[in-house]
């Protein structure tokens, strides 16, 4: 079975400092970990993924994140936060054949002039 | 636009009452899923359809019924709602490419109250 864990339900950072959220996974089969971010009344949009190879990906609007297997994490860093990265941000996981994504609870960045 | 479209946006519902949730989409996806999202849970995979005529279960199916007769469309049926329901839900779709392109296209959202 897969689950998702997101340490800490708020974040708040200054802009222009680093910007990290935490997850954690677990999975029965090699993990396919993705990030979404999602403005206020909005959906999800996808920032980025890993499914194999380079274990570093790079997503939209500077984003990036570390696919770590021994530490079962796939935390999403951001080196300097700007205002328009405020929103909530999700992590999952999916099965093996992408029928099934499992969402942690969020985790809602603040950032401070 | 191409995308996802969820109707309505805003509902309330009395208890014991249903309804259906619109989505359709214009990218001829076959995967399409419905998704509810509550504070502090994230999203939970209610139902999903691999293409017409095929659905299956999610995390959280009771209270909900689901019929893919298109390729475009995937309803949500409310059959008697409950105050638990009460959530903001989801549609996505994708592409059958195992994930590799793009993940999910999100809808909007409807945010449901039943009271």
């Amino acid at each position: 079975a897969q689950s998702v864990t997101q340490l800490g339900s708020h974040v708040s950072v200054s802009e222009g400092a680093l910007v990290l959220l935490r997850c954690n996974y677990s999975s029965s089969v090699p993990p396919y970990l993705f990030w979404y971010v999602q403005y206020p009344n909005q959906g999800l949009q996808l920032l980025l993924k890993y499914t194999t190879g380079a274990t570093l990906v790079k997503g939209i609007n500077g984003f990036e994140a570390e696919f770590k297997k021994s530490e079962t994490s796939f935390h999403l860093t951001k080196p300097s936060a700007h205002m328009s990265d405020a929103a909530e941000y999700f992590c999952a996981v999916s099965d093996g054949n992408f029928n099934k994504f499992y969402f942690g609870s969020g985790t809602k960045l603040n950032v401070k002039p | 636009n191409a995308g996802v479209t969820q109707t309505p946006k805003f509902q309330v519902l009395k208890t014991g009452q249903s309804m259906t949730l619109q989505c359709a989409q214009d990218m001829n996806h076959e995967y399409m899923s419905w998704y509810r999202q509550d504070p502090g849970m994230g999203l939970r995979l209610i139902h999903y359809s691999v293409g017409a005529g095929i659905t299956d279960q999610g995390e959280v199916p009771n209270g909900y019924n689901v019929s893919r007769s298109t390729t475009e469309d995937f309803p949500l049926r409310l059959l008697s709602a409950a105050p638990s329901q009460t959530s903001v839900y989801f549609c996505a779709s994708r592409q059958p490419d195992r994930g590799l392109l793009g993940g999910y296209t999100f809808g909007s959202g409807t945010r449901l109250t039943v009271v």
